[in-house]
């Protein structure tokens, strides 16, 4: 069975800064892996999605993603924060898109003035 | 254009009494819809899937039950609610037939708070 590991459950980084959340999944087959961003009290918007095309998977907002099988990374990153960056953001995958997604417990970015 | 459709917004309700969480989607047909639950510091975790109308796949066994009594309504209830209930309940579709690798679209949420 697929699962998801997102390390550390809060990030905080300076407007301009760099971000990287990361995001290490586990899967049996070539898995499908997404990235979504959650606002307060909102559901929860796709931000980008890696299905076996290109490794550097580009997203909304200037987010992009690298899926490196031989690390089972998919982190993403964005090279300068914005304020309205800050949202809680998920990782997520299927294995082969035949079983439901399964979502990372998630990581809150803060991004200080 | 499509979309969906959750209420109420945020619910408080005691231990013991029901639940009734309703979801619904406009603008597209046959979709597969979902529920999810998201607990503090515990992510997101699927309750309910159905590819169609009367077709309800159950995750993980609790006291919730949901039933899909139109193409594009799913609903999300319990007969008595237990202070575990509480949390921040999503309603999602995804386009019909599509496998687990097509995007998932989800509603605004309810926040269930249960005393």
């Amino acid at each position: 069975a697929q699962s998801v590991t997102q390390l550390g459950s809060h990030v905080s980084v300076s407007e301009g800064a760099l971000v990287l959340l990361r995001c290490n999944y586990s899967s049996s087959v070539p898995p499908y892996l997404f990235w979504y961003v959650q606002y307060p009290n909102q559901g929860l918007q796709l931000l980008l999605k890696y299905t076996s095309a290109a490794t550097l998977v580009k997203g909304i907002n200037g987010f992009e993603a690298e899926f490196k099988k031989s690390e089972t990374s998919f982190h993403l990153t964005k090279p300068s924060a914005h304020m309205s960056d800050a949202a809680e953001y998920f990782c997520a995958v299927s294995d082969s898109g035949n079983t439901p997604l399964v979502f990372g417990k998630g990581t809150r970015l803060s991004v200080i003035a | 254009s499509q979309t969906i459709h959750q209420w109420p917004a945020t619910l408080v309700q005691p231990v013991g009494s029901p639940l009734s969480l309703e979801c619904t989607v406009e603008g597209t047909s046959n979709p597969n819809l979902y529920w999810y639950r998201q607990a503090a510091g515990r992510g997101l975790q699927l309750l309910f899937y159905s590819v169609g109308i009367g077709q309800i796949s159950s995750e993980v066994p609790q006291n919730l039950s949901a039933s899909r009594p139109q193409d594009r309504q799913f609903i999300l209830s319990s007969k008595k609610l237990l202070l575990s209930d509480s949390g921040f309940y999503l309603c999602a579709w995804s386009p019909f037939g599509a496998n687990y690798n097509s995007p998932l679209h989800f509603g605004n949420g309810t926040r269930l708070t249960v005393t």
